[in-house]
C-alpha cells in the first residue's frame, strides 16, 4: 500500500524568501508524481507532473524533483510571493493503480 | 470550457439524513474518481467510475455508501443514514479515459457538514 508523506506541515516565510516542501512515499513503483496547489473552498489546480524517468520539472518560479530510489520529491518556490500561499499536495498513482495517493499537505503561509 | 462542477458546494444534513452529491465531469470526460477530505487528512480515494459501470469501489465504506455515474446526468456519490464522521469535503474528478489515473480535473469540492 502506497503512503505519502509530507514535511513539514505548515511553513511560515517572508515574501522574497525560496523555499522547499519534500514529499516521501513508501511504494517506489510509481510512475508519475504530481504536486497540486489547493487554495482554501476550491479545487486542485495540478502544478507539476514528473514521470518516473525524469528527474525534474520547471515552470515559472517552480522546480519539483523526484528521485525514485529514496522514495523522495521536492518542490521548490523561488522568490515566494503572498499569493503562493495555499496548501501544496504531492499525490502519486503506484503502477496499475485506478487512482492517486495523495499526502497530507504542506500548508504555507506567505508573509507580506 | 467549463471544468468539473460539483454541487452542492456546501450541505448540511442531521444524523440520520441521506446526503447527495453531484458531479458534472468535464465536457468529453468519461471517467470520474470521487475522494475524500477529512479534517487535516490528504484526500482518500473512494471509487472509480466510468459511465454505467464501477470499475474499483476499493476505498468506499462498505456500508452506506455508494456511487453511480450513469449513461445521462451527473455522477452521484450517496450516503445514507449519515453520521457526524462523515462531514468531509468531498471532490470529484475527471478524466477522458480509463488508464490516464494522471490526468485528472479536480472539482470544487462538497462540504458536507453533519450535525
Amino acid at each position: 500500500k502506497q503512503e505519502v508523506t509530507q514535511i513539514p506541515a505548515a511553513l511560515s516565510v517572508p515574501e522574497g524568501e525560496n523555499l522547499v516542501l519534500n514529499c516521501s512515499f513508501t511504494d517506489s513503483a510509481i510512475y508519475n508524481l504530481q504536486w497540486f496547489r489547493q487554495d482554501p473552498g476550491k479545487g486542485l489546480t495540478s502544478l507539476l507532473l514528473i514521470q518516473s524517468s525524469q528527474r525534474e520539472q520547471t515552470s515559472g518560479r517552480l522546480n519539483a524533483s523526484l528521485d525514485k530510489s529514496s522514495g523522495r520529491s521536492t518542490l521548490y518556490i523561488a522568490a515566494s510571493q503572498p499569493g503562493d500561499s495555499a496548501t501544496y499536495l504531492c499525490a502519486s498513482p503506484r503502477t496499475g493503480a485506478n487512482n492517486l495517493f495523495f499526502g497530507t499537505g504542506t500548508r504555507l503561509t506567505v508573509i507580506p | 470550457n467549463a471544468g468539473v462542477m460539483q454541487n452542492p458546494r456546501h450541505l448540511v444534513r442531521r444524523r440520520g439524513q441521506e446526503a447527495r452529491l453531484r458531479c458534472s465531469p468535464m465536457k468529453g470526460h468519461s471517467h470520474v474518481y470521487w475522494y475524500r477530505q477529512l479534517p487535516e487528512e490528504g484526500l482518500k480515494f473512494m471509487v472509480y467510475l466510468q459511465k454505467e459501470n464501477i470499475i474499483d469501489e476499493s476505498g468506499m465504506p462498505k456500508e452506506r455508501f455508494s456511487a453511480e455515474f450513469p449513461k445521462e446526468g451527473p455522477s452521484i456519490l450517496r450516503i445514507q443514514q449519515v453520521v457526524r464522521g462523515d462531514s468531509a469535503a468531498y471532490f470529484c474528478a475527471s478524466s477522458p479515459g480509463r488508464d490516464r489515473v494522471s490526468e485528472q480535473y479536480f472539482g470544487p469540492g462538497t462540504r458536507l457538514t453533519v450535525t
